[in-house]
């Protein structure tokens, strides 16, 4: 049973680019996470998706940044017109119910470079 | 979710048990304690949970005291990949749609 995938692991974007990072939830997992850890600091909460529905997205900045779990495919966090801010890594967890019910479990993230 | 208070760094020797301990005074009855780890540059990984008894699984010992209000992580015999930042959580486990929240954690560092 594969982990938690995440793609790319790197990835480099010149300032005003858009950035698509992508992760592919474990088997029969429909709850998704995602997560940003700047340089040196801890793990932020962005947002929580089920399929198709966003469940909280209190931890998203209100621009440029948006995230979907489509019915079929791997769930898309994309940032618009990055900044060098946005350099970061991002981590997508999954989990098979809400995390209530279970742990959830994490990929091995997308290292964002804006330049 | 229930606050906790973690030291921020530790030191263990190789072979040595590990002991990262963690205070959540003010941790409901219905609160388990969950702990993560992250090793650099890595994403973070499940440890153990418990509620009140002590668990034991591959990785790790959790050992809650009676009143709950404190835990200690063991790993048994550390090993330097055991190196890493360890996040203790609690939360209710059928809160419905609450993610994790992670705090600053204990960083560990293995001595050879």
């Amino acid at each position: 049973n594969a982990g938690v995938m995440q793609n790319p692991r790197h990835l480099v974007r010149r300032r005003g680019q858009e950035a698509r990072l992508r992760c592919s939830p474990m088997k029969g997992h429909s709850h998704v996470y995602w997560y940003r850890q700047l340089p040196e600091e801890g793990l932020k909460f962005m947002v929580y998706l089920q399929k198709e529905n966003i469940i909280d997205e209190s931890g998203m900045p209100k621009e440029r940044f948006s995230a979907e779990f489509p019915k079929e495919g791997p769930s898309i966090l994309r940032i618009q017109q990055v900044v060098r801010g946005d350099s970061a890594a991002y981590f997508c967890a999954s989990s098979r119910g809400g995390l209530g019910n279970t742990e959830a479990f994490f990929g091995q993230g997308t290292r964002l470079t804006v330049v | 979710d229930a606050k906790t208070t973690q030291p921020p760094s530790m030191d263990c020797a190789e072979g040595r048990a590990a002991n990262l301990p963690c205070n959540h005074s003010t941790i409901s009855g219905n609160e388990y304690v969950y702990w993560y780890r992250q090793i650099h540059s890595q994403g973070p990984q499940y440890i153990i949970h418990g509620l009140k008894n002590n668990e034991t699984n591959e990785m790790a010992s959790l050992i809650i005291t009676e009143d709950r209000k404190s835990s200690t992580l063991i790993l048994p015999h550390a090993t330097l990949r055991d190196t890493a930042v360890y996040y203790c959580i609690v939360r209710v486990p059928f809160s419905g749609n609450t993610p994790l929240v992670f705090g600053k954690g204990t960083r560990l560092s293995v001595i050879a």
